[in-house]
């Protein structure tokens, strides 16, 4: 299974963007990159994913690197309630089930 | 559309006693995944169950285990408890057509049931 690495924290200031990055070197070419988000003690939200196109939904932006080595996640502007821990995570298949492996994530916090 | 849900929310228990946590998946929802989040940490993928049956297991020992129902329902039992077991356990569930491979990729993830072991 492909493994994820992400800065352990970081700040934002609110109404800029908050660049998350993430690094999946030993990706696979038919895995996917998936972002979630949790935050306190709640259960980790869907955010977004992709295979190796830019992708955008109304919460976030991805930006996944041409040789897929690594990603961004974009939030555009971020708000105090994006405030979370933010997961990248290689979606592998494993005879016949998807694994979603999480790392520690990045602790993003948002400043008024 | 209905969400995860799951029960209880928190419970406490002592080492050696048995757990069953039950989830309700969302509705159109075929498999369900159960993963474990100590403190600090992300979740740790314990197994998932794709019509009824176990397809997929992470690094957990055999007194973890489960059961999905007919309506796509699940449980996690967990025996012989301890001290290190104290976690939010986390329900997710998914709709996938295996063995062909095409999901939607999305999990949808309930509250949790933060298990505490004394």
């Amino acid at each position: 299974d492909a493994k994820t690495t992400q800065p352990t924290s970081m700040d934002c200031a609110e109404g800029r963007a908050a660049n998350l990055p993430c690094n999946h070197s030993t990706i696979s070419g038919n895995e996917y990159v998936y972002w979630y988000r949790q935050i306190h003690s709640q259960g980790p939200q869907y955010i977004i994913h992709g295979l190796k196109n830019n992708e955008t939904n109304e919460m976030a932006s991805l930006i996944i690197t041409e040789d897929r080595k690594s990603s961004t996640l974009i939030l555009p502007h971020a708000t105090l309630r994006d405030t979370a821990v933010y997961y990248c995570i290689v979606r592998g298949r494993t005879s016949g089930t998807y694994k979603y492996i999480f790392g520690t994530g990045t602790r993003l916090k948002v400043l008024a | 559309e209905t969400g995860v849900t799951q029960s209880p929310t928190h419970l406490i228990k002592t080492r050696g006693q048995q757990v069953t946590l039950r989830c309700s998946s969302q509705s159109g929802h075929n498999t369900v995944s159960w993963y474990q989040q100590a403190l600090g940490q992300g979740p740790q993928f314990i197994f998932q169950y794709y019509r009824e049956e176990e397809n997929g297991r992470g690094n957990f020992p055999p007194r973890f285990s489960g059961l999905q129902f007919p309506n796509y329902s699940s449980e996690l039992n967990v025996n012989a408890l301890e001290l290190d077991d104290s976690a939010l356990y986390l329900c997710a569930s998914s709709f996938d057509r295996l063995p062909s491979g095409t999901n939607t990729g999305e999990l949808f993830f309930g509250e949790g049931s933060r298990l505490t072991v004394l």
